[in-house]
């Protein structure tokens, strides 16, 4: 099985900072992977399908890239409604989901 | 607006079955283009793919839970669903139902969960 490792679990910043979450496949898997970010409460939200394709209506400030076996999920310019969890799945297989990783305001 | 809305009991003794129906608006589950999918997360910890439906009825499930599964579609109703058989509180989660794009291979749009807790 394909197991997915996300870093850090938890990360803490202030409105206007960049931040980078990274996801690790444990084999390479090309570009099969999806971010996602959930809000408190509500389900989840797709950013960023394939890697470095931007869902639409998601802000350009969110970007992805990546292939092989590792991946980064960069937001710019952090804004108050960017603070939510954050996870990286795998696209086939038995589709797996990184841990996540809490982004709160420092 | 595709819309989708998730179903069914709230409370499920162990060893018992848990029933779930999705009840999908603007769009239908007739669709080549979308897997009809089931996702969980217990409270407070992370997501898990539980499968998927397709429009055929063909089926496409995680390894670990295929052996107590069973997914279907009511073209009819625009719903599909999920039975988990022999459910212990482990299987108590959220329960999200999800439209997976087969071009983007992603579930991009999503329910707002049911939680579903496993208890005598």
């Amino acid at each position: 099985d394909i197991q997915m490792t996300q870093s850090p679990s938890s990360l803490s910043a202030s409105v206007g900072d960049r931040v980078t979450i990274t996801c690790r496949a444990s084999q390479t898997v090309d570009t099969y992977i999806n971010w996602y970010q959930q809000e408190p409460g509500k389900a989840p939200k797709l950013l960023i399908y394939a890697a470095s394709h931007l869902q639409s209506g998601v802000p350009a400030r969110f970007s992805g890239s990546g292939s092989g076996t590792d991946f980064t999920l960069t937001i710019n310019s952090l804004q108050p409604e960017d603070f939510a969890v954050y996870f990286c799945q795998l696209n086939y297989s038995d589709r797996p989901f990184g841990q996540g990783t809490k982004l709160e305001i420092k | 607006q595709v819309q989708l809305q998730e179903s069914g009991p709230g409370l499920v003794k162990p060893s018992e079955t848990l029933s779930l129906t999705c009840t999908v608006s603007g769009d239908s589950v007739n669709s080549p283009n979308y897997y009809w999918s089931w996702i969980r997360q217990p409270p407070g910890r992370g997501l898990e793919w539980i499968g998927y439906v397709y429009f055929n009825g063909n089926t496409n499930f995680n390894a670990s839970l295929k052996s107590r599964l069973t997914m279907s579609i009511d073209t009819p109703k625009n719903q599909f669903s999920l039975k988990v058989r022999s459910v212990t509180a482990a299987d108590t989660a959220f329960y999200f139902c999800g439209r997976w794009s087969v071009v983007k291979s992603a579930v991009d749009y999503w329910g707002r969960g049911t939680l579903v807790t496993v208890s005598s």
